[in-house]
């Protein structure tokens, strides 16, 4: 099984809501990613969780808050986004091996647009 | 820090003729990774290329790796309606094995 879903596939939300995007991976991968991608660019680190712990946080606003609760599942909280955060949310999970550079998978994303 | 180019950034191609992407790192890469992306998806990985001068051919793809293990190359032979998408590199990052810096893309249309 080499799958990572994601939920909800698209979600609309205001600028004052509160909601959460999930990703789950049973491949025992260790290393879970948050990315963001607007239309036409690369997909842009926001945040690495390497066994369970955050490691990597690229200067991402307050407004994007995510959570490890386990191996297997990722959460990006979201909270009082503006317009310019829609975009395709991607999670991507890698097998930890030592600092070996391996393949990330990536989940089918979640198309969020904010009014 | 890193920079990772593609050129072009967009390419039309007849069905039938052939496509080239060129990737170029302002770093030495350790290795390097493709991914296709189609159009509303998500990216989805299609190789990696560790050694100095590697090529590796996955049908009518041949993935190549620079001897300075700094630039690489996608060529699609005889493309079809199916190869269209975005093609990205990727490399780590670094001082970061964890991360990859992805390439700006380039997007490929196959007209019919």
């Amino acid at each position: 099984d080499t799958e990572v879903t994601q939920t909800p596939k698209h979600l609309v939300m205001g600028m004052t809501n509160k909601k959460s995007l999930k990703c789950e991976q049973h491949m025992g991968h260790r290393a879970m990613y948050w990315y963001k991608q607007k239309a036409k660019k690369p997909p842009e680190l926001m945040f690495v969780y390497s066994y369970e712990k955050l490691s990597i946080n690229e200067s991402v606003p307050s407004r994007f808050s995510p959570e490890c609760p386990n191996s297997s599942l990722l959460n990006l909280h979201l909270h009082a986004l503006q317009p310019e955060d829609s975009a395709l949310y991607l999670c991507a999970s890698r097998r930890l091996a030592g600092e070996i550079s391996e393949t990330q998978y990536f989940g089918p994303g979640t198309r969020l647009l904010v009014l | 820090g890193q920079q990772v180019m593609q050129i072009p950034q967009y390419q039309h191609v007849q069905e039938g003729e052939d496509f080239t992407t060129y990737c170029n790192s302002s770093t030495t890469l350790s290795n390097i990774q493709w991914y296709k992306q189609r159009p509303g998806g998500h990216p989805v990985f299609l190789i990696q290329l560790v050694k100095s001068g590697e090529v590796k051919k996955q049908k009518r793809l041949t993935f190549q790796f620079g001897e300075a293990k700094k630039n690489s190359s996608l060529h699609i032979t005889a493309t079809q309606t199916t190869d269209v998408g975005t093609y990205f590199c990727a490399g780590p990052t670094p001082g970061s094995a964890r991360q990859l810096t992805f390439g700006s893309g380039t997007q490929l249309t196959v007209l019919p």
